[in-house]
């Protein structure tokens, strides 16, 4: 199962709503799951099954879709938003990764 | 807390095996899904293993026949041999935990170079 992620990468400001998407080559179901990742760090779970907040994420994230299509929103991004993220999907394996969007400041 | 240690990571020349392992606190290696993902320089992430259950096992198909992932009770530990070792094997690896990954190791690097 494939994954495209769009944009690839993205410059935005503080305070800016941003969407990512993210395309499954065939139905997935809510398997899908957003992830964070700054440079240096290892990644961080965001949103599970499609559009679960992962306890300790701010509410400022979001998560929708299902079968096909998802997206990934921050509804105002604060300074410590920038990262790379990632879409995984886990319905079948191998279990796989979008190429990642990188979001950048303006 | 629920915490994941990397280890075994190293310089290795192509051709060659090297042994991470992956001790967990917190939880037990055991009775929850346990994977390794890896991120090599300038790419993105890449999902290598898991394993689950009665240790049924997956792998990603650039490292299927070459890598073997397995887990000791005992240990609490994950493990991931690697076997036949290409430079396009080289990356940070990962040891994650549950089946939406929530537990992440900080990595261990693996450098396949001669």
């Amino acid at each position: 199962i494939q994954l495209t992620q769009s944009p690839s990468s993205l410059s935005a400001s503080v305070g800016d709503r941003v969407t990512i998407t993210c395309r499954a080559s065939q139905d997935i179901s809510n398997y899908l799951a957003w992830y964070q990742q700054k440079p240096g760090r290892a990644p961080r779970l965001l949103i599970y099954a499609a559009s679960t907040l992962q306890s300790g994420v701010p509410s400022s994230f979001s998560g929708s879709g299902s079968g096909t299509d998802f997206t990934l929103t921050i509804s105002s991004l604060q300074p410590e938003d920038f990262a790379t993220y990632y879409c995984q999907q886990l319905s079948g394996f191998p279990f796989t990764f979008g190429q990642g969007t990188q979001l950048e400041i303006k | 807390e629920l915490q994941v240690v990397e280890s075994g990571g190293g310089l290795v020349q192509p051709g060659g095996s090297l042994r991470l392992s992956c001790t967990a606190s917190g939880f037990i290696v055991s009775s929850n899904y346990m994977s390794w993902v890896r991120r090599a320089p300038g790419k993105g992430l890449e999902w290598v293993s898991i394993i689950y259950s009665a240790n049924v096992t997956h792998y990603a198909d650039s490292v299927k026949g070459r890598f073997t992932i397995s887990r000791d009770y005992s240990k609490n530990t994950l493990y991931l041999q690697m076997n036949s070792l290409r430079a396009e094997d080289t990356a940070v690896y990962y040891c994650v935990g549950y089946y939406y990954m929530n537990v992440w190791g900080e990595g261990t690097t693996v450098t396949v170079s001669s």
